[in-house]
C-alpha cells in the first residue's frame, strides 16, 4: 500500500516563530489531507489539497503531486497551535479504495 | 450545519465483552469510514461504508464489524474485547467515498 512519511516527528518553537512540516507519499493520490490534532483526540480539517496551493490565515499548504509532496507553513506560530499534525493520503486504485493513510504525525510544540 | 458526531465519548469495559460504538455523519453525507488510533500503531482504517455497503475493510481481525443503516448513521462492533483494543476509535464522513473527509471527536475505549 501508500506509504506516507512526515518529517520533523518533533518539533519545538518559541512564539512567533515560522514552521514547515513536511508529508512525502509514495504513490500517485488523488485526496490528501492535512489535519491538527487537538488535545481531546479530534481530528481538525486544515486544508484538502491534492494539488496546488492554499491558505488560511497564517496556514498555508502546497501539494506537488508529481514530486509527491506536501508541505504545511505555520507563520507567527501561537501557543494553541501546538499539537499534532497529520498528513493523510488516498489512491483510488481501479475505481474503489478510498481510505485514508495517515502518517505518523509531526508533534509540535509552540512555547510563550 | 452539525458536526461528526460519536457516542459513547468514553467507554470501560473488561476483557471478553464487546461493545458497540454509533456514529452520525454530517447531514447528506453517504460515506462513512472508521479509524482506530493507539500509541504503537498510529491511525489505521477499519472500514468504510457508502449507502449500508461496505466498500472496503482494512486489515483487522473478524471481531471488528460494522453496518451503515439507510438515514447514513453507522455502528462499530467489537466483539471479545482483548486489552490492546483499547484505543480512541474515530468515524469519519464525506459526501462521497473520494472526497474530503471530516472527523467526529472519537470514542475513547478502555479495556481492562
Amino acid at each position: 500500500g501508500i506509504q506516507v512519511e512526515q518529517s520533523p516527528p518533533d518539533l519545538i518553537l518559541q512564539e512567533g516563530a515560522n514552521s514547515t512540516l513536511r508529508c512525502n507519499f509514495s504513490d500517485s493520490v488523488n485526496n490528501l489531507q492535512w489535519f491538527h490534532q487537538n488535545p481531546w483526540g479530534q481530528l481538525i480539517n486544515l486544508f484538502y489539497i491534492p494539488s496546488g496551493t492554499k491558505q488560511n490565515g497564517r496556514l498555508s499548504a502546497t501539494t506537488v503531486a508529481t514530486e509527491r509532496y506536501s508541505l504545511l507553513y505555520i507563520s507567527s506560530s501561537q501557543t494553541t497551535d501546538s499539537g499534532v499534525y497529520f498528513c493523510a493520503v488516498a489512491a483510488f486504485k481501479g475505481g474503489s479504495n478510498y481510505k485514508l493513510t495517515f502518517g505518523k504525525g509531526t508533534l509540535l510544540t509552540v512555547n510563550p | 450545519k452539525a458536526g461528526v458526531t460519536q457516542t459513547p465519548r468514553y467507554l470501560i469495559k473488561t476483557r471478553g465483552q464487546q461493545v458497540t460504538l454509533s456514529c452520525s455523519p454530517i447531514s447528506g453525507h453517504r460515506s462513512v469510514s472508521w479509524y482506530q488510533q493507539t500509541p504503537g500503531q498510529g491511525l489505521q482504517f477499519l472500514f468504510e461504508y457508502f449507502s449500508e455497503t461496505q466498500r472496503n475493510k482494512g486489515n483487522f481481525p473478524g471481531r471488528f464489524s460494522g453496518r451503515q443503516f439507510s438515514n447514513s448513521r453507522s455502528e462499530m462492533n467489537v466483539s471479545t474485547l482483548e486489552l490492546g483494543d483499547s484505543a480512541l476509535y474515530l468515524c469519519a464522513s464525506s459526501l462521497e467515498g473520494q472526497a474530503d473527509k471530516f472527523f467526529g471527536p472519537g470514542t475513547r475505549l478502555t479495556v481492562l
